[in-house]
This record gives C-alpha cells, sequence and structure tokens, in this order.
C-alpha cells in the first residue's frame, strides 16, 4: 500500500491565482481529513469527510473548498490565493472503526505552498 | 471548542537521558490522545496514543501517561537516541461511534537528541 500521498510536494501561487492539492489513499478508510501547518504552530483543521459526497467545515475553512466524489480523492481547491494561505497541508485519512475502536489517522507528506 | 497545549517548545537533552513533554487539554469529553512524531519534510507519523480509560502506555523506550482529572498527559522517551530527535505533537479527540476524529494538536515540542 502506498498509504497516503499527496502532489505536488512544493507549488508557488502568486496572488489570486487558484490551485487544487491533490490527496489520494488507497486504505479503504471512509475518513479524511486536510490539515495545514503553519511554522511554529501545530495542525488546524481546515476540512473533513466521512464518505465520499459528505464533507464538513474544520476550524478554519474559509478561502478552501473540497469534495469528495470517490472513496479514495479528497482534493483540496484554492480559488483566490492570498499571502496568509502560505503553509504546509497535510491530508491523512482514517478508518471508520479501527482496531480497538481507535480510528488512528496517518498523513501524507504534505505539500508546501508559498502565495507571492 | 478543545484547546490543547504543549510543553516544552524546545527540549535538548543528552543520548541517553530521558526527555518529558507535557500537554493539557480543556475538553472533559475529549476520549483520545495521540502522540505524533514529525520529521523534517516529512508528514507526522503516530508513535503511540492512549485512550482515556487507560492511565499508562507503554510501547518499548516510550510511554504516555494521561491523567484525566487534571486534564494533562505527558509523553516519555526512555534512553533517547540520535533518531529520536524530531517534533513531536500531542493532540485530543473525542472518538465516537460513526463520527470522525478531529484531532486538536498542541503546537509541537522540538527534541534535540545531543551525542
Amino acid at each position: 500500500n502506498a498509504g497516503v500521498t499527496q502532489t505536488p510536494k512544493f507549488r508557488i501561487l502568486k496572488i489570486g491565482q487558484s490551485m487544487t492539492l491533490q490527496c489520494a489513499q488507497d486504505m479503504n478508510h471512509n475518513y479524511m481529513y486536510w490539515y495545514r501547518q503553519d511554522p511554529g504552530m501545530g495542525l488546524k483543521l481546515i476540512y473533513y469527510s466521512v464518505g465520499a459526497g459528505i464533507t464538513d467545515k474544520g476550524e478554519v475553512p474559509n478561502g478552501y473548498n473540497v469534495s469528495r466524489s470517490t472513496t479514495e480523492d479528497f482534493p483540496l481547491r484554492l480559488e483566490l490565493a492570498a499571502p496568509s494561505q502560505t503553509s504546509v497541508y497535510f491530508c491523512a485519512s482514517s478508518s471508520r472503526s479501527g482496531l480497538a475502536g481507535v480510528k488512528t489517522q496517518y498523513f501524507g507528506p504534505g505539500t508546501r505552498l508559498l502565495v507571492l | 471548542g478543545e484547546n490543547v497545549e504543549q510543553h516544552p517548545s524546545t527540549l535538548s537533552v543528552q543520548e541517553g537521558d530521558s526527555a518529558v513533554i507535557k500537554c493539557t487539554y480543556s475538553d472533559s469529553a475529549s476520549n483520545y490522545f495521540p502522540w505524533y512524531k514529525q520529521e523534517l519534510g516529512k508528514g507526522p507519523q503516530l508513535i503511540i496514543d492512549i485512550r482515556s480509560n487507560v492511565g499508562e502506555k507503554k510501547d518499548q523506550r516510550i510511554a504516555v501517561t494521561l491523567n484525566k482529572t487534571a486534564k494533562h498527559f505527558s509523553l516519555h522517551i526512555t534512553e533517547t537516541q540520535p533518531e529520536d530527535s524530531a517534533v513531536y505533537f500531542c493532540a485530543a479527540t473525542i472518538q465516537g461511534t460513526g463520527t470522525a476524529s478531529k484531532l486538536t494538536f498542541g503546537t509541537g515540542t522540538r527534541l534535540q537528541v545531543t551525542l
């Protein structure tokens, strides 16, 4: 299994541009998450999904959109990039009912985004 | 919502010494507390976790303790090695049947193990 994969690894955007960060998992996990990590800070939840067609906002959803058309993929869309969106973005996934009920989250390698 | 505080922000220990990282949480309903290790340029990786019905859990050189009354939990690494050098994050969440676990993370501890 490749686990959670993310593309691209690094991207530079100009203010106002848009882009989609790709995330895919091959573990047949129902739950998927997007976090952002700012320097010296912990990860903050942007959006999450409990299954295909179902998404919900996390702590910091403004400026982002998501969709979940398949179990495997959970892309994150930035419509009008702003410098405040410069960050490292991590995608994660977990099963609906893990071992002993613990739903461990597995993280991808991250996408580093710089908005200038 | 949940708030997780983590201390210290940086920790330097000599190889072979022990390291302790502490976290406090605010929501008494939180029942699952994972610890993640993040190496440079990589995503967080789960190293150990604990549920609220357990006071302590060990896995070789790593242990986690939980005090529900005081709402704090700690990571203990014994016999530290250079490969333990990384950033460590604590997190808290409410895990329930059929619901996603929205992790609230601490701000991280950069551990450096010196020779």
